[in-house]
């Protein structure tokens, strides 16, 4: 079966950069895209980008370019979604998703909380 | 790109329906036919429900169904369990390679 494994809570200070893995298995990772979501605190859901494991290929929404790098590994088949020059409005749970393949986030991981706080 | 506009909050009692709404615009929503329906318990992560408009993944039940027009979507939740208190987010490719989802709605079973 699908599963999307991510790592621990982090704790950040502001200014800082983290980096959140997404390991995946049940499915060949280089066949769909993976998407990622964050989820400020009482809040919705905002996309951030999604991540071609064959090629390496990305797309960042406007919000997040220039601070958000997405890559992966295909040698363990774990995707990273880093975020640089943290703020405190970027403490919030970030998901990353399966694609189905047809821009449809089908599988979802338990996701990660990231705190950024002085 | 703007998020869809969904209802802060819809109730319903046991054994009702509910219909929850996703309204976009002519270049996402009413453009392709790529909506999808996440539902999310507190502290989860989100569970896709419908997509396509009107299609279920294997295991959802057939309580729930999509519908879209023009450029509004909607989840239907029949027979209402107290099980399917929880917030629901549509979502919708909105060309550019990129996907934008609603803000979110609160169900409550009274």
């Amino acid at each position: 079966q699908v599963q999307l494994v991510q790592s621990g809570a982090e704790v950040k200070k502001p200014g800082a950069s983290v980096k959140v893995s997404c390991k995946a298995s049940g499915y060949t990772f280089t066949d769909y895209y993976m998407h990622w979501v964050r989820q400020a605190p009482g809040q919705g859901l905002e996309y951030m980008g999604w991540i071609n494991p064959k090629n390496g290929g990305t797309n960042y929404v406007q919000n997040f370019q220039g601070r958000v790098t997405l890559s992966g590994d295909t040698s363990i088949a774990t995707a990273y979604m880093e975020l640089s020059s943290l703020r405190s409005d970027d403490t919030a749970v970030y998901y990353c998703a399966k694609d189905q393949g047809q821009w449809l986030p089908d599988y979802w991981g338990q996701g990660t909380l990231v705190t950024v706080s002085s | 790109q703007s998020a869809l506009t969904q209802p802060a909050s819809v109730s319903g009692s046991p054994g009702q329906s509910i219909t929850i709404s996703c309204t976009g615009t002519s270049s996402d929503v009413g453009y392709y036919n790529l909506v999808s329906w996440y539902q999310q318990h507190p502290g989860k992560a989100p569970k896709l429900m419908s997509y396509e408009g009107s299609k279920r993944p294997s295991g959802v039940s057939n309580r729930f169904s999509g519908s879209k027009s023009g450029n509004t979507a909607s989840l239907t939740i029949s027979g209402l369990q107290a099980e399917d208190e929880a917030d629901y987010y549509c979502c919708s490719y909105a060309g550019s390679s990129t996907l934008v989802f609603g803000r979110g709605t609160k169900l409550t079973v009274l």
